[in-house]
C-alpha cells in the first residue's frame, strides 16, 4: 500500500490567498484526520471524519479553515483567506476502526505551508 | 482537549544505554495509549500502544501504563543513534479521537 499521500509536500503562499491541501487516505481506512504541526502548540487535531462525515470539527481555529471529504478516498483542507500565522506543517491521517481499539492512526508525510 | 504532559527534554542519552520517557494524562476515563516516533522533518509514527496496566515489550522498547497514577511511561533499552527522535505520547479523547503530547526530544550520543 502506498500509505497516506498528501499534496502539495511544501506550499508557498501570500497572505491573502486561498491554499488547498489535498489528502488521500488509505484504501480501506473509514477515519480521516487533519493536523497541524508548529513549534508552539506542538501537534492539534483540527477536524476528523468517519464514513466520510464530518464528526468533530472544534478544532478548527476559525471561519477561514474547512474541510470536505466527498468520499472514502479523498479530502480537502483549505485556507481562505491564508494568514501569516498559517505557517505550519499538516498532517493527514488515517485509520480504521476506533481510537480505543484499533485506532492505530498513519500519517502521511505532511504539507509544509508558508504564507508570506 | 484532554491534557497530556511529557517533559520535553532534550533527553541525552549515550549509546547502549537506557532511554526513559514520561507521560501523564489528565482523563481518568482513557483507555488507550500510543507513543509515536518523528524524526525531524518526517511524519509521527506509532511505535508502541498500550491498553492495560502493567508492561508491554517489543524488541528494545517497552511500555509501561499505570492508570491509577495516570502514568505511561517508554523505555528504549540498548539506545542507538537511530533513536534520535522526538517521541510524542497519545491518549484517547474518546472513539475516535486521539490526545497528544508536546513530545520529548531524545538525542543519542555515539
Amino acid at each position: 500500500d502506498a500509505g497516506v499521500i498528501q499534496s502539495p509536500r511544501h506550499e508557498v503562499t501570500e497572505m491573502g490567498q486561498e491554499v488547498t491541501l489535498r489528502c488521500k487516505p488509505i484504501s480501506g481506512h473509514n477515519s480521516l484526520f487533519w493536523y497541524r504541526q508548529t513549534m508552539m502548540r506542538g501537534l492539534e487535531l483540527l477536524i476528523y471524519f468517519n464514513n466520510n462525515v464530518p464528526i468533530d470539527d472544534s478544532g478548527m481555529p476559525e471561519d477561514r479553515f474547512s474541510a470536505k471529504m466527498p468520499n472514502a478516498s479523498f479530502s480537502t483542507l483549505k485556507i481562505q483567506p491564508s494568514e501569516p500565522r498559517d505557517s505550519a506543517v499538516y498532517f493527514c491521517a488515517s485509520t480504521f476502526g476506533l481510537a480505543g481499539v484499533r485506532g492505530t492512526q498513519y500519517f502521511g508525510p505532511g504539507t509544509r505551508l508558508l504564507v508570506l | 482537549q484532554k491534557e497530556v504532559e511529557q517533559n520535553s527534554g532534550p533527553l541525552s542519552v549515550p549509546e547502549g544505554a537506557i532511554a526513559s520517557l514520561n507521560c501523564t494524562y489528565s482523563d481518568r476515563g482513557s483507555q488507550s495509549f500510543f507513543w509515536y516516533r518523528q524524526y525531524s522533518g518526517k511524519s509521527p509514527e506509532l511505535i508502541m500502544f498500550i491498553y492495560s496496566n502493567g508492561d508491554k515489550e517489543d524488541g528494545r522498547f517497552t511500555a509501561q501504563l499505570n492508570k491509577a497514577s495516570q502514568y505511561v511511561s517508554l523505555l528504549i533499552r540498548d539506545s542507538q543513534p537511530s533513536d534520535s527522535a522526538t517521541y510524542l505520547c497519545a491518549v484517547n479523547e474518546d472513539d475516535y479521537k486521539l490526545s497528544f503530547g508536546a513530545g520529548t526530544t531524545v538525542t543519542v550520543r555515539a
